[in-house]
């Protein structure tokens, strides 16, 4: 079955520093979605990547899609303490119903 | 608007009871989930409906069952809750697209302990 590989799995960063997460596919993807989870908190859906080497930007982070849809990262530029929390990719293959693959989560521990 | 509303919020369990986690949305998606959360796991897909009626196993099925009676409504079902079963428990909710997995909207998720 499909299977999200997302790195690392632990971020420290100081408050101010760029913080990048890296989400790979075992298969090619329809489209790649990203969620955040503050601690404590449910999953919140940031963006949706659909089409091949997309970059979509968000103020201070950048999403990409891969060329061979494969792959994605998530850049987030001087990083602030709103930031904390789980970011999770979530692949998926066609459309229908049968859920989304998620990665494991980055974590990302920020220290002031 | 209150979106997707999970109930219980937290609930502990002795082993071999039963209990049902109750989700509603009212979004009108046509689309529900269940996902367990699990430390170092991720969320992993335990069960889905595509609509009022009609149910489907997920990655993780083993020990639950689930019924979509009306269509803002997704009951998760543990029969004979085990301490393997202890974690957190999301419900979520999507529109459905031809193609395209649409966004999901999650709970606040339940809390659950089985001793």
């Amino acid at each position: 079955g499909q299977q999200v590989m997302q790195i690392p799995q632990y971020q420290h960063v100081q408050e101010g520093e760029d913080f990048t997460t890296y989400c790979n596919s075992s298969t090619t993807l329809s489209n790649i979605q990203w969620y955040k989870q503050r601690p404590g908190g449910h999953p919140v859906f940031l963006i949706q990547l659909v089409k091949s080497g997309e970059v979509k930007k968000q103020k201070r982070l950048t999403f990409q899609f891969g060329e061979a849809k494969k792959n994605s990262s998530l850049h987030i530029t001087a990083t602030q303490t709103t930031d904390v929390g789980t970011y999770f990719c979530a692949g998926a293959s066609g459309g229908g119903a049968d859920g989304l693959t998620f990665g494991k989560g980055t974590h990302l521990i920020i220290q002031p | 608007n209150a979106g997707v509303t999970q109930t219980p919020k937290f609930r502990v369990l002795k082993t071999g009871q039963s209990m049902t986690l109750l989700c509603a949305q009212d979004m009108n998606h046509e689309y529900m989930y269940w996902y367990r959360q699990d430390p170092g796991m991720g969320l992993r897909l335990i069960h889905y409906s595509v609509g009022e009626g009609t149910t489907a196993k997920g990655e993780v099925p083993d020990g639950y069952n689930v019924s979509r009676l009306k269509k803002q409504n997704f009951l998760l079902g543990l029969e004979s809750a085990a301490p393997s079963q202890t974690s957190v428990y999301f419900c979520a909710s999507s529109y459905s697209q031809p193609g395209v997995k649409m966004p999901q909207h999650f709970g606040d998720g339940t809390r659950l302990s089985i001793l």
